[in-house]
């Protein structure tokens, strides 16, 4: 049981805009920044967004992040076949004293 | 280029003890924290470690304390990540990743070294 919790599968056709969220707590998201990786299958995670909605350089401006209260999510719109992936959110918890991840989304694409 | 590459996995019995390893180049490796993170087969990503720029300061995850050991070595751009007293559900993918928990735009994993302890 993931600390913080994320729906295990998501689905959206090439072009739609799919929403993947993220809930946490007041001792992590509520309090900390909130980080997104992107693991291609057979990969290694990649960061995809950083202290809630920043993109490293190289990523897409399809990806976005957005962080409200004790949930956060991570947007991508113009769906391309290339996003199928699992998705992580990632944060602090102040109250384990640990890195706390979501249980990860797989993203299908249709 | 930045590049960090795990190596030491392998398969050990229940009990046993194995050390991994994390060479990086590319770039300041005593400027960072460093973290690792492991993936049990077909599951997520679970944090196992921390520690900061000097080695004064590490963090674990409950399941690991007392079996598990991170510490580095700045003079030769290395993590290690010494795992003792190893369980069946120690088994996953680690992974050394550059950075701690608030890596901003640093954050930069490695390709992973698997570790299998079964009998």
């Amino acid at each position: 049981q993931s600390v913080l919790t994320q729906v295990p599968s998501a689905s959206g056709t090439p072009g739609q805009r799919v929403t993947i969220y993220c809930f946490g707590s007041s001792s992590n998201i509520g309090s900390r920044y909130v980080y997104w990786f992107q693991q291609l299958p057979g990969t290694a995670p990649k960061l995809l967004i950083y202290r809630n909605n920043q993109r490293p350089s190289g990523v897409p401006d399809r990806f976005s992040g957005s962080k409200s209260g004790t949930s956060a999510s991570l947007a991508i719109s113009g769906l391309r076949s290339e996003d199928e992936a699992d998705y992580y959110c990632a944060t602090w918890d102040d109250s384990l004293s640990g890195q706390v991840f979501g249980g990860g989304t797989k993203l299908t694409v249709l | 280029e930045v590049q960090v590459v795990e190596s030491g996995g392998g398969l050990v019995q229940p009990g046993g003890s194995l050390r991994l390893s994390c060479g990086s180049s590319g770039f300041t490796f005593g400027d960072f924290w460093m973290t690792w993170v492991r993936q049990a087969p077909g599951k997520g990503l679970e944090w196992v470690a921390n520690i900061n720029r000097d080695g004064s300061e590490k963090n674990y995850v409950g399941s690991v304390k007392g079996r598990f050991t991170i510490s580095r070595d700045n003079a030769k751009n290395s993590l290690y990540l010494q795992m003792n007293s190893l369980r069946a559900e120690d088994t996953a993918v680690y992974y050394c990743a550059r950075g701690g928990a608030d890596c901003g735009d640093d954050c930069y994993w490695g390709q992973g070294t698997l570790v299998t302890v079964s009998s």
